[in-house]
């Protein structure tokens, strides 16, 4: 199975501020890569598929970039709605279809 | 509007069984590839199950082998896992999601997921 790693695990920043999560395979996954947001009691939900696509009704704040093994997900002016946690997903090779353990983006 | 909505959890025993449902509404289900994604208390994602538009193909994680099954009835655009030999570690939200229609694709619609706690 593909491995993914997420750094950091958690993060503190302030409204405003430049966020960048990056995430990494243990295998090339080519752009197979998505980025989801989950906020506290509430389902996962799609920001970025094939790396560096918004999905429809995604803030043009959030941008993912990569390809291979090295990932980012980027959100450039951080807004108080954006403080949740962040997963990575490889869609390269299944089953498993695997995600990254995660990145809290917390409030400084 | 496109929705999924998860039904069935509850408390089970060590051993036991429970099956959970997932009804789909304003798209045309028979049409997507259709997952099983859990996440136990204070932990990450972890995928559980697939099962391709038609049924015919079906995938499981490891960890659930043998012992869970996934299903579909198109006609009642309705999914299902039934879980059976449950353990402590099976203990998780479980959230249905759908595959985003290309033939290798994300997660695009997930459900509000439903809780099953395994404990005597």
């Amino acid at each position: 199975a593909i491995r993914m790693t997420q750094s950091p695990s958690s993060l503190s920043a302030s409204t405003g501020d430049r966020v960048t999560i990056t995430c990494r395979a243990s295998q090339g996954i080519s752009s197979y890569l998505a980025w989801y947001q989950q906020k506290p009691g509430k389902a996962p939900k799609l920001l970025i598929y094939a790396a560096s696509t918004l999905q429809s009704g995604v803030p043009s704040r959030f941008s993912g970039s990569g390809s291979g093994t090295d990932f980012t997900l980027t959100i450039s002016c951080l807004q108080s709605e954006d403080f949740a946690t962040y997963y990575c997903q490889q869609y390269y090779s299944y089953p498993p279809w695997t995600f990254g353990q995660g990145t809290k983006v917390e409030i400084k | 509007e496109v929705q999924l909505v998860e039904s069935g959890g509850g408390l089970v025993q060590p051993g036991g069984s429970l099956r959970l449902s997932c009804a789909a509404s304003g798209f045309t289900f028979s049409s997507y590839e259709m997952n099983w994604v859990r996440q136990a208390p204070g932990k990450g994602l972890e995928w559980v199950s697939y099962i391709s538009s038609s049924g015919s193909t079906i995938y499981y994680a490891d960890s659930v082998k043998g012992r869970f099954t996934i299903s579909r009835d198109n006609a009642k655009n309705s999914l299902y896992l039934q879980m059976n030999s449950l353990r402590a570690e099976d203990t998780a939200v479980y959230y249905c999601a759908r595959g985003d229609g290309s033939p290798r694709g994300a997660f695009d619609i997930w459900g509000q997921g439903t809780m099953v706690t395994v404990s005597s």
